[in-house]
């Protein structure tokens, strides 16, 4: 399969623990996003990678989100001090350097479920 | 500010039954138009993208076209497996700007 890939697709934690989740994006594919979703919700713009460089994170992101690339290649995204605020659908999405309309193309999503 | 409402927000229908999908936008210049298909518990799947006033695009029973205000997604002849949430986001061309502004999607229920 060539498509984004997320891990794990499912995470229950209790409030106040930390949690890690992984995207790989398409292999030839520089730019990538990650998003979170809630139930009858659009998704919500979290962060932005061009290449290794985080080029722009949303205002409504908390100090306890944080998300890194360090080779350019796959991403992670951290959650910190989980609170039941943060339970949602985060999803990864990448898009090539060619697009000059940006179609990102969305991975099957993480589900993030704080007791 | 730029915005993306979609109507209606669900929508059922008989096999067979015809359709359109309705995304109206405000943005500062535009400089894409998309639509996705989302099921449940899944990340959205990419159908098409619309640049300029007049584009038509097709992909099976869906067609999606593009005003200067809005954009249709019809349906022809739906059948059961096209019940989704159809998703509708733009870009706009404001500086170097990337991120997606999304409608909240209409959920589409086909009945056999």
């Amino acid at each position: 399969d060539t498509g984004v890939s997320q891990d794990p697709r499912h995470k229950i934690t209790k409030r106040g623990q930390n949690v890690t989740f992984r995207c790989d994006p398409i292999s030839e594919h520089n730019r990538l996003y990650w998003y979170r979703q809630t139930l009858g919700q659009g998704p919500e713009f979290l962060t932005y990678f061009q290449n290794e460089a985080q080029l722009e994170k949303s205002r409504l992101l908390s100090d306890r989100f944080s998300a890194e690339r360090p080779k350019g290649s796959f991403s992670t995204l951290e959650i910190q001090r989980t609170e039941q605020g943060d339970s949602a659908m985060y999803l990864c999405a990448s898009s090539p350097i060619t697009s000059a309309y940006n179609e990102q193309f969305f991975g099957p999503g993480t589900r993030l479920t704080v007791l | 500010e730029d915005q993306v409402t979609q109507s209606p927000e669900a929508l059922r229908l008989q096999e067979g039954e015809s359709s359109s999908l309705n995304c109206s936008y405000t943005v500062s210049g535009l400089r894409g138009l998309f639509w996705y298909r989302q099921d449940p518990g899944k990340g959205p799947e990419f159908l098409f993208t619309l640049y300029s006033a007049g584009e038509e695009k097709e992909k099976e029973r869906l067609k999606a076209t593009l005003t200067k205000k809005e954009s249709f997604l019809h349906i022809t002849a739906p059948k059961p497996e096209d019940s989704a949430t159809y998703l509708c986001a733009v870009r706009s061309n404001a500086g170097n700007n990337r991120k997606l502004i999304w409608g909240l999607g209409t959920s589409l229920a086909v009945n056999p």
